[in-house]
Protein backbone atom coordinates (compact mmCIF):
# COMPACT_ATOMS: atom_id res chain seq x y z
CA UNK A 1 0.00 0.00 0.00
CA UNK A 2 1.17 3.36 -0.78
CA UNK A 3 1.61 5.85 1.64
CA UNK A 4 2.23 9.41 1.31
CA UNK A 5 3.63 12.02 4.06
CA UNK A 6 4.19 15.67 3.29
CA UNK A 7 6.24 18.06 5.38
CA UNK A 8 6.02 20.86 7.34
CA UNK A 9 2.33 20.93 6.88
CA UNK A 10 2.19 24.65 6.84
CA UNK A 11 4.71 27.15 6.75
CA UNK A 12 4.99 31.30 6.61
CA UNK A 13 7.59 33.06 4.83
CA UNK A 14 8.21 36.44 3.74
CA UNK A 15 7.61 37.73 0.02
CA UNK A 16 11.11 36.72 -1.72
CA UNK A 17 12.06 34.03 0.91
CA UNK A 18 12.77 30.95 -0.66
CA UNK A 19 11.40 27.98 0.34
CA UNK A 20 11.06 24.02 0.12
CA UNK A 21 8.94 21.39 1.14
CA UNK A 22 9.33 17.35 1.39
CA UNK A 23 7.42 14.77 0.01
CA UNK A 24 8.34 11.33 0.88
CA UNK A 25 7.26 7.67 0.93
CA UNK A 26 8.57 4.69 2.31
CA UNK A 27 8.02 2.52 -1.06
CA UNK A 28 9.13 3.57 -4.38
CA UNK A 29 6.83 0.86 -5.59
CA UNK A 30 4.99 3.82 -7.91
CA UNK A 31 4.71 4.98 -11.65
CA UNK A 32 4.82 8.33 -10.86
CA UNK A 33 4.99 11.50 -8.72
CA UNK A 34 2.70 14.28 -9.45
CA UNK A 35 2.99 17.70 -7.36
CA UNK A 36 -0.09 19.98 -7.71
CA UNK A 37 -1.15 23.59 -6.56
CA UNK A 38 -4.12 24.52 -4.86
CA UNK A 39 -5.57 27.74 -4.23
CA UNK A 40 -9.22 27.62 -1.97
CA UNK A 41 -12.15 27.67 -4.35
CA UNK A 42 -10.06 27.11 -7.55
CA UNK A 43 -9.24 23.72 -9.15
CA UNK A 44 -6.02 22.26 -7.97
CA UNK A 45 -3.26 22.56 -11.09
CA UNK A 46 -1.13 19.97 -12.41
CA UNK A 47 2.90 21.71 -11.64
CA UNK A 48 4.90 18.25 -12.20
CA UNK A 49 4.81 14.69 -12.98
CA UNK A 50 7.90 13.08 -12.32
CA UNK A 51 8.91 9.59 -13.30
CA UNK A 52 12.69 8.82 -12.93
CA UNK A 53 14.75 8.89 -10.07
CA UNK A 54 17.03 12.12 -10.59
CA UNK A 55 14.40 13.79 -12.46
CA UNK A 56 14.29 17.91 -12.39
CA UNK A 57 11.26 19.95 -13.10
CA UNK A 58 11.01 23.85 -13.34
CA UNK A 59 8.44 25.93 -13.91
CA UNK A 60 9.32 29.61 -13.68
CA UNK A 61 10.08 30.21 -10.12
CA UNK A 62 9.07 26.91 -9.14
CA UNK A 63 11.22 23.32 -9.11
CA UNK A 64 11.03 19.94 -7.88
CA UNK A 65 13.19 16.92 -7.81
CA UNK A 66 12.92 12.98 -7.17
CA UNK A 67 15.07 10.89 -5.09
CA UNK A 68 13.37 7.22 -5.41
CA UNK A 69 16.22 5.76 -3.76
CA UNK A 70 16.05 7.31 -0.59
CA UNK A 71 11.90 7.78 -1.11
CA UNK A 72 11.22 11.88 -1.28
CA UNK A 73 10.53 14.59 -3.44
CA UNK A 74 11.40 18.17 -2.66
CA UNK A 75 9.75 21.62 -4.28
CA UNK A 76 11.19 24.51 -4.30
CA UNK A 77 10.52 27.97 -4.89
CA UNK A 78 12.39 31.23 -5.02
CA UNK A 79 11.72 34.27 -4.34
CA UNK A 80 8.54 33.53 -2.93
CA UNK A 81 5.72 35.99 -3.90
CA UNK A 82 1.89 36.43 -2.15
CA UNK A 83 0.44 34.47 -5.16
CA UNK A 84 2.27 31.64 -4.51
CA UNK A 85 0.38 31.06 -1.74
CA UNK A 86 -1.62 27.52 -1.57
CA UNK A 87 -1.65 24.70 -0.73
CA UNK A 88 1.09 22.15 -2.32
CA UNK A 89 0.02 18.63 -2.97
CA UNK A 90 2.51 15.24 -3.89
CA UNK A 91 0.53 12.60 -4.72
CA UNK A 92 1.72 8.87 -6.06
CA UNK A 93 0.09 7.19 -9.19
CA UNK A 94 0.15 3.60 -8.53
CA UNK A 95 -0.50 0.83 -11.37
CA UNK A 96 -3.99 1.87 -12.04
CA UNK A 97 -3.66 5.32 -12.20
CA UNK A 98 -5.38 6.33 -9.19
CA UNK A 99 -3.41 8.81 -7.19
CA UNK A 100 -2.62 8.69 -3.53
CA UNK A 101 -1.94 12.30 -2.10
CA UNK A 102 -0.10 13.07 0.71
CA UNK A 103 -1.71 15.57 3.24
CA UNK A 104 -0.34 18.59 1.70
CA UNK A 105 1.18 21.77 2.50
CA UNK A 106 -0.12 25.15 3.25
CA UNK A 107 2.06 28.36 2.06
CA UNK A 108 1.15 31.88 3.32
CA UNK A 109 3.86 34.24 1.87
CA UNK A 110 3.47 37.45 3.74
CA UNK A 111 3.72 40.67 1.60
CA UNK B 1 -7.52 26.82 -21.83
CA UNK B 2 -9.95 23.68 -21.53
CA UNK B 3 -11.04 22.92 -18.32
CA UNK B 4 -12.85 20.56 -15.88
CA UNK B 5 -15.94 22.17 -14.36
CA UNK B 6 -18.47 21.46 -12.07
CA UNK B 7 -21.46 22.23 -10.60
CA UNK B 8 -23.09 22.76 -7.91
CA UNK B 9 -20.04 24.29 -5.97
CA UNK B 10 -21.70 24.02 -2.51
CA UNK B 11 -24.59 21.53 -2.11
CA UNK B 12 -26.09 21.27 2.03
CA UNK B 13 -28.72 18.41 2.04
CA UNK B 14 -30.39 16.34 4.90
CA UNK B 15 -29.26 12.87 5.57
CA UNK B 16 -31.21 10.28 3.65
CA UNK B 17 -31.45 12.41 0.64
CA UNK B 18 -30.01 11.68 -2.38
CA UNK B 19 -27.90 14.21 -4.13
CA UNK B 20 -26.11 13.76 -7.65
CA UNK B 21 -22.70 15.95 -8.29
CA UNK B 22 -22.34 16.82 -12.19
CA UNK B 23 -18.77 17.15 -13.98
CA UNK B 24 -17.64 18.25 -17.53
CA UNK B 25 -14.67 16.47 -17.89
CA UNK B 26 -12.12 17.89 -21.07
CA UNK B 27 -13.98 17.26 -23.82
CA UNK B 28 -11.13 14.81 -25.59
CA UNK B 29 -10.76 12.82 -22.59
CA UNK B 30 -10.94 9.40 -22.10
CA UNK B 31 -10.44 8.30 -18.40
CA UNK B 32 -12.77 9.82 -15.46
CA UNK B 33 -12.30 10.01 -11.63
CA UNK B 34 -13.93 10.99 -8.51
CA UNK B 35 -12.22 11.89 -5.25
CA UNK B 36 -12.88 13.43 -2.33
CA UNK B 37 -11.57 15.22 1.15
CA UNK B 38 -13.15 14.95 4.63
CA UNK B 39 -12.26 18.19 6.30
CA UNK B 40 -8.44 17.94 7.71
CA UNK B 41 -7.64 14.67 5.67
CA UNK B 42 -6.43 13.73 2.72
CA UNK B 43 -7.91 13.25 -0.70
CA UNK B 44 -8.61 10.32 -1.14
CA UNK B 45 -9.90 7.95 -4.37
CA UNK B 46 -13.48 7.39 -4.76
CA UNK B 47 -13.57 5.78 -8.06
CA UNK B 48 -12.11 5.44 -12.03
CA UNK B 49 -14.22 4.93 -14.59
CA UNK B 50 -13.10 4.69 -18.43
CA UNK B 51 -15.22 3.23 -21.60
CA UNK B 52 -18.58 3.98 -19.96
CA UNK B 53 -17.69 1.65 -16.57
CA UNK B 54 -16.12 1.66 -13.52
CA UNK B 55 -12.52 0.85 -13.84
CA UNK B 56 -12.22 0.55 -10.06
CA UNK B 57 -13.55 1.46 -7.18
CA UNK B 58 -12.18 1.90 -3.23
CA UNK B 59 -13.56 0.40 -0.35
CA UNK B 60 -15.60 3.45 0.18
CA UNK B 61 -17.22 3.49 -2.99
CA UNK B 62 -20.31 1.22 -1.61
CA UNK B 63 -23.68 0.31 -3.08
CA UNK B 64 -24.63 3.92 -2.08
CA UNK B 65 -22.46 5.36 -5.19
CA UNK B 66 -22.78 5.28 -8.30
CA UNK B 67 -21.21 7.30 -11.44
CA UNK B 68 -22.80 7.60 -15.13
CA UNK B 69 -21.56 9.39 -17.74
CA UNK B 70 -25.17 9.83 -19.64
CA UNK B 71 -24.85 12.16 -22.83
CA UNK B 72 -20.79 11.89 -23.68
CA UNK B 73 -20.14 15.22 -21.98
CA UNK B 74 -21.31 14.92 -18.52
CA UNK B 75 -19.85 12.66 -15.68
CA UNK B 76 -22.20 12.62 -12.51
CA UNK B 77 -21.18 11.01 -8.94
CA UNK B 78 -24.94 10.23 -7.08
CA UNK B 79 -25.28 9.18 -3.47
CA UNK B 80 -28.31 7.63 -2.47
CA UNK B 81 -29.13 8.19 0.57
CA UNK B 82 -26.27 10.67 2.67
CA UNK B 83 -24.84 10.12 5.64
CA UNK B 84 -23.52 12.73 7.83
CA UNK B 85 -19.97 11.57 7.06
CA UNK B 86 -20.35 11.85 3.33
CA UNK B 87 -19.77 15.65 4.41
CA UNK B 88 -16.49 16.18 2.48
CA UNK B 89 -15.10 18.22 -0.92
CA UNK B 90 -16.17 16.55 -4.07
CA UNK B 91 -13.70 16.47 -6.82
CA UNK B 92 -13.79 15.21 -10.46
CA UNK B 93 -10.84 14.88 -12.44
CA UNK B 94 -10.10 14.03 -16.21
CA UNK B 95 -7.19 12.36 -18.05
CA UNK B 96 -6.78 11.71 -21.87
CA UNK B 97 -5.03 12.70 -24.49
CA UNK B 98 -1.50 14.19 -24.89
CA UNK B 99 -2.15 17.47 -22.99
CA UNK B 100 0.96 20.14 -21.81
CA UNK B 101 1.87 17.86 -19.08
CA UNK B 102 0.97 14.72 -20.90
CA UNK B 103 -0.96 11.52 -21.09
CA UNK B 104 -0.09 11.24 -17.14
CA UNK B 105 -1.94 13.91 -15.93
CA UNK B 106 -5.03 14.38 -14.63
CA UNK B 107 -7.07 17.44 -14.61
CA UNK B 108 -9.57 18.95 -11.90
CA UNK B 109 -11.97 20.42 -11.63
CA UNK B 110 -12.62 23.12 -9.15
CA UNK B 111 -14.83 20.45 -6.33
CA UNK B 112 -18.56 20.59 -4.46
CA UNK B 113 -18.81 21.23 -1.05
CA UNK B 114 -21.39 18.96 0.22
CA UNK B 115 -22.63 19.14 3.61
CA UNK B 116 -25.06 16.54 4.96
CA UNK B 117 -27.31 17.87 8.18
Amino acid sequence: ILNVEQSPQSLHVQEGDSTNFTCSFPSSNFYALHWYRWETAKSPEALFVMTLNGDEKKKGRISATLNTKEGYSYLYIKGSQPEDSATYLCALRDSSYKLIFGSGTRLLVRP
Amino acid sequence: EPEVTQTPSHQVTQMGQEVILRCVPISNHLYFYWYRQILGQKVEFLVSFYNNEISEKSEIFDDQFSVERPDGSNFTLKIRSTKLEDSAMYFCASRGLAGELGYETQYFGPGTRLLVL
